[in-house]
């Protein structure tokens, strides 16, 4: 069956960076985008960039370009999500889902599977 | 920048059909999708692409859109659809979500 885990739980103090991981399985990681999500409090669900996975092409949401680096492992078949200059605004729980499948249009495709949510906390 | 707007909360009794919106410029011309949340779980994918559901996603959830507007509607909700929706579409090759509406059925 199709997973995405991520990686646990952060604490980071204001001005620092986080790295969260996402590892596929029961798919081919190539084979469809990966998208990144967060979720805080109070707040929809707000659109941080998709990862082709395959060729390695990305698109960040324009809020978050300049501190936003998304990137894969193919032979672990992990994708990852790099924040920095993280403020208190940055709290919330990040998640990775699976995007449109290679062959269709990345604007098409669904979030059909979500990772189980990483809690990034930023406080001094 | 795009927008989707939902109503903060929509109520229902059990049994009945609860109807959420979401709205947007021209939302009829795009894919949207619904997402369900339940406290401490991962959001769920319940429609997409207007009105199907992936595997496991009862009958009773059903989408429509038109004009400015898409609808998620669930017939006999029950207890265990108490949660929060999202509506998501594509503007410009950015994802936009709605801001959430909490379903309570009572």
């Amino acid at each position: 069956q199709v997973q995405l885990v991520q990686s646990a739980a952060e604490v980071k103090k204001p001005g620092a960076s986080v790295k969260v991981s996402c590892q596929a399985s029961g798919y081919t990681l190539t084979g469809y985008y990966i998208q990144w999500v967060r979720l805080a409090p109070g707040q929809g669900p707000e659109w941080i960039g998709w990862i082709n996975t395959n060729s390695g092409g990305i698109n960040y949401a324009e809020k978050f370009q300049g501190r936003v680096t998304m990137t894969r492992d193919k032979s672990t078949s992990t994708a990852y999500m790099d924040l920095s200059g993280l403020t208190s605004d940055d709290t919330a729980v990040y998640y990775c889902a699976r995007g449109a499948a290679m062959a269709v249009l990345v604007t098409q495709g669904p979030f059909d599977y979500w990772g189980q949510g990483t809690l990034v906390t930023v406080s001094s | 920048s795009y927008e989707l707007t939902q109503p903060p909360s929509v109520s229902v009794s059990p049994g009945q059909t609860a109807s959420i919106a979401c709205s947007g410029d021209n939302l009829g011309e795009k894919y949207v999708c619904w997402y369900q949340k339940k406290v401490g779980q991962s959001p769920v994918l319940i429609i997409y692409q207007y009105n199907k559901r992936p595997s496991g996603i009862p009958e009773r959830f059903s989408g429509s859109n038109s004009g400015n507007t898409a609808t998620l509607t669930i017939s006999g909700a029950q207890a265990l659809d108490e949660a929060d929706y999202y509506c998501q579409a594509w503007h410009r090759s950015a994802a936009v979500f709605g801001g959430g509406t909490k379903l309570t059925v009572l």
